[in-house]
């Protein structure tokens, strides 16, 4: 058990739906990290937060936007769904944001649009 | 961008064995951070070593060990006594280290098989 917990585990939902995934980070950790990983695209980091500021983007969509609660946990929320994004959605913490420190990941959210 | 290139999509190894796994990479930093995250069947992502890359001496973790070379700018991970929880998908992932770290970039992963 990593200490990230993530919600929901699996979730379904059509086309066209709206969808929030919730990380808790381990206790003391300041950043969170989401990830995608799917069969196309392999694992891809999406967005970094730390303490409540977004740090750094990489292959995010403009349909997901995500965002860091004062408790320090973090919802990634992904609207007008296309079958292309279901995966495996991960989202890690660590105890600081410079790349220096590592990475706990949650158990992730599976996301399979119909 | 920086890429990290896992050329082996699969292995096997026997239970009790040694195996390799290869991992390259791409950068023009000095300074940053690489690991290698293990996937069992469960698909949580585990942490298995990580290197300093300003660490000259390898690091090692029980059974697990790396093989770094800076200047090839090579990361391989070796297993000792091969045991059949080893099985999973591995993934070597680099990180960057500056102001505002980039998250990990990962390889495509190398599937281990070990057989009984």
């Amino acid at each position: 058990d990593s200490g990230v917990t993530q919600t929901p585990k699996h979730l379904i939902t059509a086309t066209g739906q709206r969808v929030t995934l919730r990380c808790s980070p381990r206790s003391g950790d300041l950043s969170v990290y989401w990830y995608q990983q799917s069969l196309d695209q392999g694992l891809q980091f999406l967005i970094q937060y730390y303490n409540g500021e977004e740090r750094a983007k990489g292959n995010i969509l403009e349909r997901f936007s995500a965002q860091q609660f004062p408790d320090l946990h973090s919802e990634l929320n992904l609207s007008s769904l296309e079958l292309g994004d279901s995966a495996l959605y991960f989202c890690a913490s660590s105890s600081g944001g410079s790349g220096r420190e590592t990475q706990y990941f949650g158990p992730g959210t599976r996301l399979l649009v119909l | 961008a920086q890429t990290v290139t896992q050329s082996q999509p699969e292995m096997s190894v026997q239970e009790a064995e040694t195996v390799t796994l290869s991992c390259t990479y791409d950068t023009s930093e000095s300074d940053y951070y690489l690991f290698w995250y293990k996937q069992p069947p469960s698909r949580q992502m585990i942490l298995v070593i990580r290197q300093e890359a300003y660490k000259q001496q390898n690091a090692t973790e029980n059974r697990f060990s790396v093989n770094f070379q800076k200047a090839a700018k090579s990361f391989s991970l070796k297993i000792s006594d091969s045991q059949l929880g080893d099985a999973a998908m591995y993934f070597c992932a680099y990180s960057e280290v500056r102001g505002g770290a980039d998250g990990l970039t990962f390889g495509k992963g190398t599937h281990l098989i070990i057989q009984p």
